[in-house]
């Protein structure tokens, strides 16, 4: 039983150009989290899918974006890059009908902004 | 705004040794708290977890302890081995199951050979 899976595992980018992460959730799961992860820090919730609409968002700005589809897979955009928006991108899957099971984290897509 | 901290950022335990962690949580709300493990170019690994409505849960070689009181949140590695170098987080959030977490900034766990 395959679990979360992202890809790409790298990426590098210049400013004001626009990425595009995917994440396909554990088997037998329907929500997707993502989460930005800086160096040296914990990660920082930035939204939530569940039947492929956005059910909660922490405080990051419009230019990050996401996509949950059919399957339960799901890809964060982030547009006009920033150097700041170089992290640790997580992608969290879990079932919100089995609340007592927790997150499964991916290994995450490193993204290095120039 | 209200987050999750911890009170060090690293710690070196000799091999065999217990290992304590600590956090520290400023939301009373928080309703549901979960340990992690990150180790170098991974995603964080699920440890343990405990409600608020206890006070304490065990696993296999580990401990949560949850103090409401003074909001303070530990984790117990017994016996602790060189594969549990790794970064601990502790995470919190305030509906239990598949709500958002918030995460502190971790702790650093080396363990002396």
């Amino acid at each position: 039983d395959a679990g979360v899976t992202q890809s790409p595992t790298h990426l590098i980018k210049t400013r004001g150009q626009q990425v595009t992460l995917r994440c396909s959730p554990k088997s037998g799961h329907d929500t997707v989290s993502w989460y930005q992860q800086a160096l040296g820090q914990g990660p920082q919730f930035i939204f939530q899918y569940y039947e492929e609409e956005e059910r909660q968002r922490g405080n990051f700005p419009d230019r990050f974006s996401g996509h949950q589809f059919p399957n339960y897979s799901s890809e964060l955009n982030v547009n006009a890059l920033l150097l700041g928006d170089s992290a640790l991108y997580l992608c969290a899957s879990s079932s919100l009908s089995r609340p007592q099971e927790t997150q499964y984290f991916g290994p995450g897509t490193r993204l290095l902004v120039l | 705004g209200e987050s999750v901290g911890l009170h060090l950022p690293t710690l070196s335990v000799q091999e065999g040794d217990n290992s304590i962690i600590n956090c520290a949580y400023s939301n009373s709300a928080s309703d549901y708290f979960i340990w992690y493990k990150q180790e170098s170019g991974k995603g964080p690994q699920f440890i343990i977890d405990i409600r608020s409505n206890m006070d304490k849960r065990q696993g296999q070689r580990v401990t949560v302890l949850l103090n409401k009181t003074v909001k303070h949140l530990s984790l117990q590695i017994a016996a602790t081995q060189p594969g549990d170098s790794a970064v601990y987080f502790c995470a919190e959030n305030i509906d239990f199951g598949n709500e958002k977490l918030t995460f502190g900034t971790g702790t650093r766990l080396t363990i002396i050979p």
